[in-house]
């Protein structure tokens, strides 16, 4: 079964720092989502990044995807307040419909 | 349009008895899924469900847990009979195709006593 390390596992910062979280695995992705999660409320896709090397932007959040396909990152700039939950990566284990969550990182981001 | 809809949304209840936990997938929505949420084991799938037939439910912890989907609009997840190590937030997730993005439901917040 693969694992998905996902690393800080608490960060706690101003308003206006930029952050960077990560998700890495031994094993290749087949693809890569990414979730948050605001307390009370299920988890909501940010993101599915599928080819190595791949960088996509959502407003203040960049996601990348490492060029083996083994790694990801999510970097948020100019961290608000509203950015404050636990963010999750994902991933479907070849030939599953299963998906496979990290533990997360639990933001929070402070006036 | 409604997203998936839990009942109940809190629930507590005392060791041993049965719980039942509902679910709505958005409608058109043919993959069903339940999780588990704990801190120490964070999100975990325990079954997911392709129209309406069980697919996988090698994520379900015991013979206490039980969850059907009698049709396309309704899904069930029972415990019986339910234990304090139970004590989790249950969610539920809907997709268009298993390999589609997941729409979560808010979650049942269940503790048992």
């Amino acid at each position: 079964t693969q694992l998905l390390e996902q690393s800080p596992q608490f960060l706690s910062i101003q308003e206006g720092e930029n952050l960077t979280v990560y998700c890495n695995s031994s094993s290749v992705f087949s693809s890569l989502q990414w979730y948050r999660q605001e307390p009370g409320e299920g988890p909501v896709l940010l993101v599915t990044v599928v080819t190595g090397g791949e960088v996509k932007k959502l407003k203040r959040l960049t996601f990348q995807f490492g060029d083996a396909r083994k790694d990801s990152s999510l970097h948020i700039t100019a961290a608000q307040p509203g950015d404050t939950g636990l963010y999750l990566c994902a991933e479907f284990p070849s030939n599953t419909g299963k998906l496979i969550f990290g533990q997360g990182t639990t933001l929070q981001v402070k006036p | 349009d409604a997203g998936v809809i839990q009942s109940p949304r809190h629930e507590v209840t005392e060791m041993g008895q049965e719980v039942t936990l509902r679910c709505k997938p958005i409608s058109g929505h043919n993959s069903l899924f339940w999780y588990r949420q704990t801190m120490m084991r964070g999100l975990e799938l325990l079954i997911y469900f392709n129209n309406n037939v069980p697919i996988d439910d090698s994520g379900m912890p015991e013979d206490r847990f039980s969850a059907k989907m009698p049709n396309a609009s309704f899904s069930t997840l029972k415990i019986q009979p339910s234990e304090p190590r139970d004590s989790a937030v249950y969610f539920c997730a809907s997709s268009l195709a298993s390999y589609n993005e997941q729409f979560f439901g808010p979650g049942t917040r269940l503790t048992v006593l």
